[in-house]
């Protein structure tokens, strides 16, 4: 089945500095690519995707870029701010059956942006 | 997007007992899922509610200890049965409309076990 890799685990950057997260997966067959923010207390949020007929994709502060030869996609936060620090998840799909897919998750980054 | 409510937010038990989560969501969706979050760890799939059938579990999960119900489009319920401390964890719902469509999550149930 799929296994997707996160890096790295934790993350400190100052204000203002760019951020990278990274992750591999394994099962060619994904083709959705989703990163989500979790806050304390709350559930994770996407904030971003993208599919696997895509390179990269752009919300403001925020890219993905996918590799798909390489299996591998990763994050990019810009001009980062302290309300980014988080706990970052990527997360590929494996299909589950013609009704829909399931989401295979990374362990996780915790971002820290300090001030 | 959607607006997932899950209930309670947060419960602590005794070991030995039964608490079922609910997952209200605003709109039908097509795909309801069940994950489970340890303490500090990343999201592991339980299992997929379908409508109106048995859901679907992942290895690791059985249907006895993680009874699921969904009755229609917008509603699921997860039971964590006979509990113990190892059950201490974050439930959560999340919601989809079918393959390669995003998947939200609600704020989850934190479940602690005495």
């Amino acid at each position: 089945g799929e296994n997707v890799e996160q890096h790295p685990s934790t993350l400190s950057v100052q204000e203002g500095d760019s951020a990278v997260i990274k992750c591999t997966y394994s099962d060619s067959a994904s083709n959705y690519f989703p990163w989500y923010k979790q806050e304390l207390g709350k559930g994770p949020q996407l904030i971003i995707d993208i599919r696997s007929n895509v390179g990269e994709k752009k919300d403001q502060r925020i890219a993905v870029t996918l590799n798909k030869t390489a299996k591998h996609f990763s994050l990019h936060i810009t001009e980062t701010q302290p309300e980014d620090s988080a706990v970052y998840f990527c997360a590929a799909t494996t299909p589950l059956n013609q009704a829909g897919t399931a989401l295979i998750f990374g362990k996780g980054t915790t971002l820290s942006v300090s001030s | 997007s959607a607006v997932i409510s899950q209930k309670p937010s947060r419960d602590i038990c005794q070991r030995g007992t039964s608490l079922t989560i609910q997952c209200q969501v605003d709109s039908q969706v097509t795909m309801m899922f069940w994950y489970r979050q340890q303490p500090g760890q990343s999201l592991t799939l339980i299992a997929t509610a379908n409508q109106g059938s048995e859901a679907t579990y992942e290895s690791g999960f059985v249907i006895d200890k993680f009874p699921i119900s969904r009755p229609n489009l917008t509603f699921s319920t997860l039971t964590v049965s006979n509990m113990s401390p190892e059950d201490s964890s974050i439930y959560l719902c999340s919601v989809g409309q079918g393959a390669g469509q995003p998947q939200h999550f609600g704020d989850g149930t934190r479940l602690s076990i005495l």
